[in-house]
């Protein structure tokens, strides 16, 4: 099977502008979750999306926001870039009993 | 954000040592616990989990022992290798959060040929 994808690997933004992240998970697998992994902050959860409904949700602000798909397939969207924002944004598929989730290999943001 | 420990650890051990990389967690509500590898530019991969009915469980190379008295959980790798070198993280879930999972900070794995 084919692992999580993300794209783009690599972004670059400037300060007041927005932007969107895809992840494609594993095949079968229905639920989608997103974390923001910074220095400082380490892996923070972002939202999980099962079956098109937001499941859960991080402590983040309102400018964070995703979707999922019919296909499984997830987005998220960041509006109004921060400098803080800057980070790795890693996406996990889940679909085995047990939970656990497997990563794709995040799309790396740097906001300028 | 929420997040467990606030600096990153280190830990180097020669080619061929056994390895021991400990994780505190905080939530005692918590029921299954994950240990992941994360190289330089790469996604976390998983390694092994472990659920709250038991203490231990091993894999190939590795180790998780889970003491919920003290809520620790250790990783223990077997004839540690320079493949072995990475940033490692614990990651906890409560039976109530579906995939919500709360990360370490991560401990970074030196080993030295």
């Amino acid at each position: 099977k084919a692992g999580v994808t993300q794209t783009p690997r690599y972004l670059i933004k400037t300060r007041g502008q927005q932007v969107t992240l895809s992840c494609s998970p594993i095949s079968g697998h229905r639920s989608v979750s997103w974390y923001q992994q910074t220095p400082g902050q380490g892996l923070q959860f972002l939202f999980e999306y099962f079956s098109e409904t937001q499941r859960n949700k991080g402590n983040f602000p309102g400018r964070f926001s995703g979707r999922q798909f019919s296909n499984s397939r997830s987005e998220m969207n960041v509006s109004t870039l921060e400098l803080g924002d800057s980070a790795l944004y890693l996406c996990a598929s889940s679909g085995g009993g047990n939970g656990e989730q497997y990563f794709g290999p995040g799309t790396r943001l740097t906001v300028t | 954000g929420e997040s467990v420990g606030l600096h990153l650890p280190t830990l180097s051990v020669q080619e061929g040592d056994n390895s021991i990389i400990n994780c505190a967690y905080s939530n005692s509500a918590s029921d299954y616990f994950i240990w992941y590898k994360q190289e330089s530019g790469k996604g976390p991969q998983f390694i092994i989990d472990i659920r709250s009915n038991m203490d231990k469980r091993q894999g190939q190379r590795v180790t998780v022992l889970l003491n919920k008295t003290v809520k620790h959980l250790s990783l223990q790798i077997a004839a540690t290798q320079p493949g072995d070198s990475a940033v490692y993280f614990c990651a906890e879930r409560a039976y109530n959060q579906g995939g919500k999972l709360i990360f370490g900070q991560g401990t970074e794995l030196s080993v030295k040929p």
